[in-house]
């Protein structure tokens, strides 16, 4: 069975670009996630989809965006890139918010 | 956003030697809590999911204890082994659509 396939694993964009991130989750998973990691703020959680629906979000400004295919793929966006945004990118898939996510290898994003 | 303290931040242990780490959450509005661990270079692998005061998990020489009523989980290490380094995360659900929110986490480092 494949895991969480994140692309592309890094990525480099100037300050002021924006940037997508992809995300195909375990076959079968209706539920991503996805989370930021920062050095020294752990895991930060941005939002979750389920259905396509969003059913949840972190405190994160509108800058980040996100949506769910019909497929369960997931896209993040992240619009008007600002240097601290520059982090590690995980989407993590499963049953529910609740149940066990499995994660994927992530996409480092530096912004310059 | 919930205060989600786990201590110690970082560990040394020899081989051999149990160990055991705490994650403490608010108790209100308690829906799940979750357990990670995070290996380097690799993505964080669920290691528990407990629901239930008193619940108590075991995988292997890994256990967990969550005590809802009071807001805190124990993890256990028993036998340490140099593939137990890794950084142990929690990460506590609550809220009507179970906002998660992970811990900083605990760096756990066995020495052979």
């Amino acid at each position: 069975k494949a895991g969480v396939t994140q692309t592309p694993r890094y990525l480099i964009k100037t300050r002021g670009q924006q940037v997508t991130l992809s995300c195909s989750p375990i076959s079968g998973h209706r539920s991503v996630s996805w989370y930021q990691q920062t050095p020294g703020q752990g895991l930060q959680f941005l939002f979750e989809y389920f259905s396509e629906t969003q059913r949840n979000k972190g405190n994160f400004p509108g800058r980040f965006s996100g949506r769910q295919f019909s497929n369960s793929r997931s896209e993040m966006n992240v619009s008007t890139l600002e240097l601290g945004d520059s982090a590690l990118y995980l989407c993590a898939s499963g049953q529910g918010l609740g149940t066990e996510a499995f994660f994927g290898q992530g996409t480092r994003l530096t912004v310059v | 956003i919930l205060n989600v303290e786990q201590s110690p931040q970082s560990l040394h242990v020899q081989e051999g030697d149990s160990t055991n780490f705490t994650c403490s959450f608010p108790s209100s509005n308690f829906y799940a809590l979750h357990w990670y661990r995070w290996e380097t270079a690799k993505s964080p692998e669920a290691l528990f999911v407990m629901t239930l005061n008193g619940d108590e998990k075991k995988k292997g020489r890994i256990s967990a204890t969550l005590n809802t009523k009071e807001g805190y989980s124990y993890l256990y290490i028993k036998g340490s082994q140099p593939e137990d380094s890794a950084t142990y995360l929690c990460a506590p659900l609550s809220g009507g659509y179970q906002k998660v929110t992970f811990g900083t986490g605990t760096k756990l480092q066995v020495i052979p």
